[in-house]
């Protein structure tokens, strides 16, 4: 059985500086992996996804996220950050052996401050 | 873009009642979600479609049950709502193939008194 833990429940950090948000995940199959973000009353939004090839993976607003498959990580990363980033960050994986669900971590609240 | 329109931001009802939460996409996606959203729990999975008709159970489907009669709607009912259903319930579309992801509605926040 698949799952994803992500330690941090809560972030802070200030703006401008850099931040990282962890992600571990729990597969005997290989996996597609994914992050989304939730600004406050909304829904969750794509922020990237890997799917295969280059372990460094680059998507919406400046984030980053790099695959370490003997680590089983997927960690995001973004170099400054903005009071607009703060938001909920969700991890998710899901299997390549067919099956429709993906499995989405407890979730990371990230607070920027000024 | 593909949109994922759930009918209700906010909505309250009382114990007992019966609820109908409503999704439609408009992209023609095969798999369609139903989650309920709590902190500290993230998403746990109600329901899922794969096709009209079909569906399956989730992790956490008691006291729920879902209609998919066309394509582009999925509906999640709850028979006889309880105060621990109140939560954000988020519906989620996708294609058939799984690397291109979900695509979210805006969520349901139901609180039941």
């Amino acid at each position: 059985a698949q799952s994803v833990t992500q330690l941090d429940s809560q972030v802070p950090v200030f703006e401008e500086a850099p931040v990282e948000l962890r992600c571990n995940y729990s597969s005997s199959v290989s996996v597609y992996l994914f992050w989304y973000v939730q600004y406050p009353n909304q829904g969750l939004q794509l922020l990237l996804k890997y799917l295969s090839g280059s372990t460094l993976v680059k998507g919406i607003n400046g984030f980053e996220a790099e695959f370490n498959k003997s680590q089983t990580s997927f960690h995001l990363r973004k170099p400054s950050v903005h009071i607009s980033d703060t938001a909920e960050y969700f991890c998710a994986v899901s299997d390549l052996a067919g099956t429709y669900k993906y499995i989405f971590g407890t979730g990371t609240r990230l607070k920027v401050l000024a | 873009d593909v949109k994922v329109t759930q009918s209700s931001r906010y909505l309250v009802k009382r114990t007992g009642e019966k609820v109908f939460l409503e999704c439609v996409q408009d992209m023609d996606h095969e798999n369609m979600f139903w989650y309920r959203q709590d902190p500290g729990l993230g998403l746990r999975l109600i329901y899922f479609s794969y096709d009209v008709k079909m569906k399956e159970k989730g992790d956490i489907p008691e006291g729920y049950s879902v209609s998919r009669e066309k394509k582009e709607r999925f509906s999640l009912i709850l028979e006889s709502a309880s105060t621990n259903q109140t939560s954000m319930y988020l519906c989620a579309s996708s294609l058939i193939r799984q690397g291109r992801g979900y695509t979210f509605g805006s969520g349901t926040r139901l609180t039941v008194v």
